[in-house]
């Protein structure tokens, strides 16, 4: 057990439709990233927040976005939902500071989403 | 888009026997990360390397950095059935805002 947690751990839902990811890092990390694994793109690295604040953002498409609430918990929000958008999606959290750290990501067991 | 490759992309062995995966990449770099995978699962953080490190080890896992040639390579010795898993490298921008992964090596370790 990473100490990392993620709601829901499967989530069915048809395209067009909008759905929320929520994660809870490991107690005293500041830094959260998600991470959507699908068997086309494989692993990609979506964004990083930092206490609260975006610091990093990789392939992440519009349709998507995240934030990082006070408590450090973070939501990442999948809009106008198509079928390519099926996936896993992780949550990692780190002790880190401002960009990717270099400490070490302390994963999630995922939410496997499927879009009908 | 993907930055690293694994080659291979499946390995498959004898528990005792060591397994070799290699990593490489297009641009420059920060720091190298090696994870494991086990099936549908988190991923597990096993090791980083900084651009300006070669070599190191952690247990029985040896990781090298060669930046000239943009290539990693993550060696497991006396390998074990539960190393069966699938194994991603991992890359870190140089200005540290971007992470690519591999498309991952799946190893096998029969008993």
């Amino acid at each position: 057990d990473s100490g990392v947690t993620q709601t829901p751990k499967h989530l069915i839902t048809a395209t067009g439709q909008r759905v929320t990811l929520r994660c809870s890092p490991r107690s005293g990390d500041l830094s959260v990233y998600w991470y959507q694994q699908s068997l086309d793109q494989g692993l990609q690295f979506l964004i990083q927040y930092y206490n609260g604040e975006e610091r990093a953002k990789g392939n992440i498409l519009e349709r998507f976005s995240a934030q990082q609430f006070p408590d450090l918990h973070s939501e990442l929000n999948l809009s106008s939902l198509e079928l390519g958008d099926s996936a896993l999606y992780f949550c990692a959290s780190s002790v880190g500071t401002s960009g990717i750290s270099y400490n070490e990501q302390f994963f999630g067991p995922g939410t496997r989403l499927t879009v009908l | 888009s993907q930055q690293g490759e694994e080659d291979p992309q499946a390995l498959s062995i004898q528990e005792g026997e060591n397994a070799t995966m290699n990593c490489s990449y297009k641009t420059s770099i920060n720091n190298l990360q090696w994870y494991r995978q086990n099936s549908g699962r988190g991923l597990v953080h096993l090791i980083l390397i900084r651009s300006n490190e070669r070599e190191k080890h952690s247990g029985r896992l040896r990781v090298t950095l060669d930046t000239s040639k943009k290539s990693s390579s993550l060696l497991i010795t006396a390998s074990r059935a539960a190393d069966t898993a699938s194994y991603f490298c991992a890359t870190v921008s140089y200005n540290n805002n971007d992470m690519r992964f591999g498309a991952g090596t799946r190893l096998t370790v029969k008993p």
